[in-house]
């Protein structure tokens, strides 16, 4: 079966701190591996991973796949207290051919303190 | 961008009731999904769709039906509703491949009493 598992659970740091977010993975038929930040509403795509060992940078977040071990991290350097949120990780899966579809972890709730 | 719109943000139904939830992007894209989202449980597959009039079952469809009559548009249908399928229910939609990712809607939290 299918699994992503993502920890902690849940995170309280203070403004400034340096977080990882860590996502690891067993799934047949892996495409890629994504990250969503979720405030109140819609995911809100961060980034796509399909190689590994390639880092991809947004800003204070970054973030690297590691397909050999299974897993992939985020970080956030210098956090704010605009990055609380929950964090999702999701892996795509293919299915029938070229076509895909999303299995998430259950999220990392990160919380910043001023 | 890509617009996933969610036609009702607060839902409450009755038990027993039949609740239609739709979805309608906007890009013209083939593939669209419905997850549900509790806590402590994440983001669980419900149903999705890959062409007009095709769906297959996700991670837990029971208890639920889906309809794709046209390509932008992916209803919902809780047959009967049980107050165990009060959660909050996101749609979302992805080109061919998913090469450019998925977007979401905004979801609908559903209460059944």
């Amino acid at each position: 079966e299918d699994k992503v598992v993502q920890s902690p659970l849940s995170l309280v740091v203070h403004e400034g701190d340096t977080v990882t977010l860590n996502c690891s993975y067993e799934v047949t038929n892996f495409r890629s591996l994504l990250w969503y930040k979720q405030e109140k509403k819609a995911p809100t795509f961060l980034f796509m991973l399909t190689s590994s060992g390639i880092e991809k940078k947004s800003g204070r977040l970054s973030s690297i796949l590691d397909k050999k071990e299974l897993f992939s991290i985020l970080n956030i350097t210098a956090t704010q207290t605009g990055d609380s949120a929950v964090y999702l990780c999701a892996v795509d899966r293919y299915y029938g051919g070229s076509q895909g579809n999303l299995i998430f972890g259950k999220g990392t709730k990160l919380s910043v303190k001023p | 961008d890509v617009k996933v719109t969610q036609s009702s943000r607060y839902l409450v139904k009755r038990t027993g009731e039949k609740v239609f939830l739709e979805c309608v992007q906007d890009m013209d894209h083939e593939n669209m999904f419905w997850y549900r989202q509790d806590p402590g449980l994440g983001l669980r597959l419900i149903y999705f769709s890959y062409d007009v009039k095709m769906k297959e079952k996700g991670d837990i469809p029971e208890g639920y039906s889906v309809s794709r009559e046209k390509k932008e548009r992916f209803s919902l249908i809780l047959e009967s509703a049980s107050t165990n399928q009060t959660s909050m229910y996101l749609c979302a939609s992805s080109s061919l491949a998913g090469y450019y990712g998925y977007t979401f809607g905004s979801g609908t939290r559903l209460t059944v009493v």
